[in-house]
């Protein structure tokens, strides 16, 4: 299948730093993106939406100021944590949708961000 | 609102036996259904999917039913065996609201050997 590729796998930060989270498709072009984030033991929340060029749609709930999304290209998406706190703390994961078709997605392999 | 549930956290079987895992949804514009595989720390891996022009899809060991009527589908897993220990999750987009996918909490499967 397709490859997406995310990174970091891992990062600790200090609180009040902001990380940046890269999701690239490898071998296909991306129209939409989506991000999500995992709480342990729990489904995996939509945070937003982004399309290649236009601003992201964010889920209800979640702080746009806060997590900053860009879509530049067709080939990346990147989440920003702005000021994080401790209770940013879980396991992020981006996925992609080919141009060429509305049904499968493919995953990154998920960053785990921990913040001290 | 949780438009895509999955009312089993866990579920234990026998190797060789039939996994059956289960997914209701609400969200009667959903018109694409999808089953993912995840181990801890790692992205979730496509399984099967379904449209909702169909009521079943086969792939190998997998076969996913869709009940339209009941909103209801199901994964089979015919033998189970245990590679097959994982968390699973069931996603349901729909075409006219985007198509972002919406997940279920998660069947954490257990085949025991």
């Amino acid at each position: 299948g397709a490859v997406v590729s995310q990174h970091p796998s891992w990062v600790i930060c200090k609180s009040g730093t902001s990380v940046k989270i890269e999701c690239r498709s490898l071998d296909f072009q991306a129209t939409t993106m989506f991000w999500y984030r995992q709480f342990p033991k729990q489904s995996l929340m939509l945070m937003a939406t982004s399309n290649e060029g236009s601003k992201a749609t964010y889920e209800q709930g979640v702080e746009k100021d806060k997590f900053l999304i860009n879509h530049a290209s067709l080939t990346l998406s990147t989440l920003t944590v702005t000021s994080a706190h401790p209770e940013d703390s879980s396991f992020y994961i981006c996925s992609a949708r080919s141009i060429d078709s509305w049904g499968e997605a493919f995953f990154g392999q998920g960053t785990r961000l921990t913040v001290v | 609102d949780q438009q895509v549930k999955q009312n089993s956290p866990s579920l234990s079987v026998q190797e060789g036996r039939i996994s059956i895992l289960n997914c209701d949804y609400t969200n009667s514009m959903f018109d694409y259904f999808l089953w993912y595989k995840k181990y801890p720390a790692e992205g979730p891996t496509f399984l099967i999917s379904i449209s909702s022009i169909k009521d079943k899809n086969e792939d190998g060991r997998f076969t996913v039913f869709l009940n339209k009527s009941a909103k209801h589908l199901s994964l089979h897993i015919v033998p189970s065996q245990p590679g097959d220990s994982a968390v699973y999750f069931c996603a349901a987009s729909a075409l006219q609201t985007g198509n972002q996918f919406y997940f279920g909490t998660g069947t954490s499967l257990t085949v025991i050997p």
